[in-house]
């Protein structure tokens, strides 16, 4: 597609549930990153692909979070057993190998109720 | 990881003024961005300079890599430039992971 897309735009769960948040890149794109952002915060790393590498998952701040690339494409990331303090908008952005930088999607905003 | 200072925090502007938003990092970036944040949430690529000066439009930013800042010049401002201003910068090349600043609130009143 033309840009990032995130889906859902908006999610509301109950603590203690799981979430999945998806995200499909600019088709090209060989490297994939996810970022969550609390209120009025900046932007915290939580894990990046590129191509056919391990992934660098030195961001998830604990592991009830993980995250997968399928063919190189689409990604998922999930928490599992969410909490209060993970109510954020997590953003996805991708990026090609020349040096013309990310390009973020409109992120979820979850809210942990 | 690498600490990157941004200032000002905020800034409040009438439309026309300029302004130049300075970034500080900590460590040497081989992988230096700007994004603007609108006040929707969407954030916009405006610059990848790792190095030297660029321009697009109203806006241009310049990179000293070897003393490690980078400034982010608007000229002209019109409202639809408030939002908040980030840049950010990596290790890596071109790709991983980018440490970010908090960011610097800009306002535009017309």
């Amino acid at each position: 597609g033309a840009g990032v897309s995130q889906s859902p735009s908006n999610k509301v769960t109950e603590k203690g549930k799981d979430v999945e948040l998806r995200c499909d890149p600019i088709s090209g794109h060989t490297a994939l990153y996810w970022y969550r952002q609390s209120l009025g915060q900046g932007l915290e790393f939580l894990i990046y692909f590129q191509g056919n590498s391990a992934p660098d998952k030195s961001g998830l701040p604990s592991d009830r979070f993980s995250a997968e690339r399928t063919g190189g494409s689409v990604s998922t990331l999930t928490i599992q057993r969410t909490q209060q303090e993970d109510s954020a908008v997590y953003l996805c952005a991708s990026s090609r190998i020349e040096g013309s930088g990310y390009t973020f999607g409109s992120g979820t905003r979850l809210t942990v109720v | 990881g690498i600490q990157v200072e941004q200032s000002p925090p905020d800034l409040i502007l009438q439309e026309g003024a300029n302004s130049t938003l300075r970034c500080n990092f900590s460590d040497s970036v081989n992988n230096l961005q700007w994004f603007h944040q609108n006040p929707w949430g969407q954030l916009i690529n405006l610059f990848y300079i790792p190095s030297g000066t660029k321009q697009n439009g109203r806006l241009s930013a310049t990179t000293v890599a070897t003393e490690r800042y980078s400034l982010l010049y608007i000229s002209s401002s019109q409202t639809t430039d408030s939002g908040v201003y980030f840049c950010a910068g990596g290790r890596g090349s071109t790709l991983g992971r980018l440490y970010f600043g908090r960011g610097t609130q800009l306002t535009v009143w017309p």
